[in-house]
């Protein structure tokens, strides 16, 4: 199993424009989640999906961030316009679901850099 | 806010001795899961406790889970050079999948 695959690795863009992030969930899991590192803030949640649904999306910052999950294998995080202080590591991870007992396995991370 | 909050927020030590790192949190919860992140990567699970559990051992890790104090630790013994990263508690309820994780604590093992 490859695994919880994210891309990109790495992005730097300029204030203003558009970034969307991608994640590809492990093979069989229900729940995906979505989470930024900073230094500041620590690990914050920022969104979860159960069976492509999202179910929890009160950690999204701001209007200027979306996610979505259009089915069981792929999710996006957009950034639209990004702001310098939305840099960071973006997290992914995916989880069987079903019950509060279950690990998460985090993707490698996006480190997203807002010029 | 951050459900749980790990003590110290640093710990230097030398290979081969033990680590500790200790959480607390807030509510109650349904379990209580230690992550590991070196620097770099993703969060990696380690070990999870249930809420009526009190001990449990994986290798070289020991967590012990103290609901009524609202706390846990996580013991490293015969710490290795590799142990060096930093850890995280998670706390999950029983309203859903969520995890609300700590602050972290980084730990460095010198050789």
């Amino acid at each position: 199993d490859a695994g919880v695959i994210q891309s990109p690795r790495h992005e730097v863009t300029e204030m203003g424009q558009e970034v969307t992030l991608r994640c590809k969930p492990i093979s069989g899991h229900n729940s995906l989640f979505w989470y930024r590192q900073t230094m500041m803030r620590g690990l914050e949640l920022l969104i979860y999906f159960n069976n492509n649904v999202p179910i929890d999306d009160s950690g999204m910052p701001e209007d200027r961030f979306s996610a979505k999950m259009p089915n069981a294998s792929f999710s996006t995080l957009k950034i639209q316009p990004s702001e310098p202080r939305d840099s960071a590591v973006y997290f992914c991870a995916s989880s069987p679901g079903g019950s509060t007992h279950n690990e998460q396995f985090f993707g490698p991370g996006t480190r997203l850099t807002v010029l | 806010s951050q459900q749980g909050e790990e003590d110290p927020q640093a710990l230097s030590i030398q290979e081969g001795e033990n680590a500790t790192m200790n959480c607390s949190y807030k509510t109650s919860i349904n379990n209580l899961q230690w992550y590991r992140q070196n620097s770099g990567r993703g969060l990696v699970h380690l070990i999870l406790i249930r809420s009526n559990e009190r001990e449990k051992h994986s290798g070289r890790l020991r967590v012990t889970l103290d609901t009524s104090k609202k706390s846990s630790s996580l013991l490293i013994t015969a710490s290795r050079a590799a142990d060096t990263a930093s850890y995280f508690c998670a706390t999950g309820n029983n309203a859903g999948n969520m995890l609300t994780f700590g602050g972290g604590t980084r730990l460095m093992v010198k050789p």
